[in-house]
């Protein structure tokens, strides 16, 4: 089936460093994929969607500018998350959609938790 | 009135039993159904899909929509150890109406041996 990496799964950084987070579609072309961020107990709370080859879409209440979201090819898409704070520690998942077409159905990526101290 | 409600549990089954978890949903507009498993500090994996009403089954897992109801729900059949995680269900409305993906909270699930 399709698959969905995700690097790193786990980083550790200081406050103001930025970190990158890769989500590469393995064995399928993603022209679209989205940027999920999860609190503990809370639900998925999707971040952007990422278009190859154009600009991100941003929900409302996304800083753009913290969130660089670069998808330069189809199998690839990256979140930058910028000078990090440690209000940005958190579980950030990538996706991808794979259903039938007209059906909204996603693959996830292992996810990849940002502790920022 | 959130989009997609969903009991956050903790639900604690022993194993064996017959496991029911439930969505319900105030956007008539929704038409694809998905059931999610979460592991602990794992990405969602897709258990379940159904277009509109009506029931899927795949092995022990039965997926049941009813739309006139809003209404949805998982069921596990001699539920194991190892369904230990959190469920969640997702739902959209069609292609032209976007890409929205809308989440439930997730139920938390662990099942005793």
């Amino acid at each position: 089936g399709a698959v969905v990496s995700q690097h790193p799964s786990r980083v550790i950084c200081k406050s103001g460093t930025s970190v990158k987070i890769e989500c590469r579609s393995l064995d399928f072309q993603a022209t679209t994929m989205f940027w999920y961020r999860q609190f503990p107990k809370q639900s998925l709370m999707l971040m952007a969607t990422s278009n190859e080859g154009s600009k991100a879409t941003y929900e409302q209440g996304v800083e753009k500018d913290k969130f660089l979201i670069n998808h330069a090819s189809l199998t690839l898409s990256t979140l930058t998350v910028t000078s990090a704070h440690p209000e940005d520690s958190s579980f950030y998942i990538c996706s991808a959609r794979v259903g039938p077409s007209g059906a909204n159905v996603l693959t996830f990526g292992a996810g990849s938790r940002l502790t920022v101290l | 009135q959130k989009e997609v409600e969903q009991d956050p549990g903790p639900l604690s089954v022993p194993e064996g039993a017959i496991v029911s978890l439930n969505c319900t949903y105030s956007n008539s507009a929704f038409q694809y159904f998905m059931w999610y498993r979460q592991y602990s500090r794992k990405g969602p994996e897709l258990l379940m899909y159904t277009y509109s009403s009506g029931n899927k089954e795949d092995g022990r897992f039965t997926a049941q929509v009813d739309k006139s109801s809003k209404y949805i729900s998982l069921f596990i059949r001699d539920s194991q150890p190892s369904d230990s995680a959190t469920y969640l269900c997702a739902m959209s409305a069609s292609r032209n109406s976007g890409y929205a993906l809308n989440f439930g909270k997730g139920t938390s699930l662990l099942v005793t041996p």
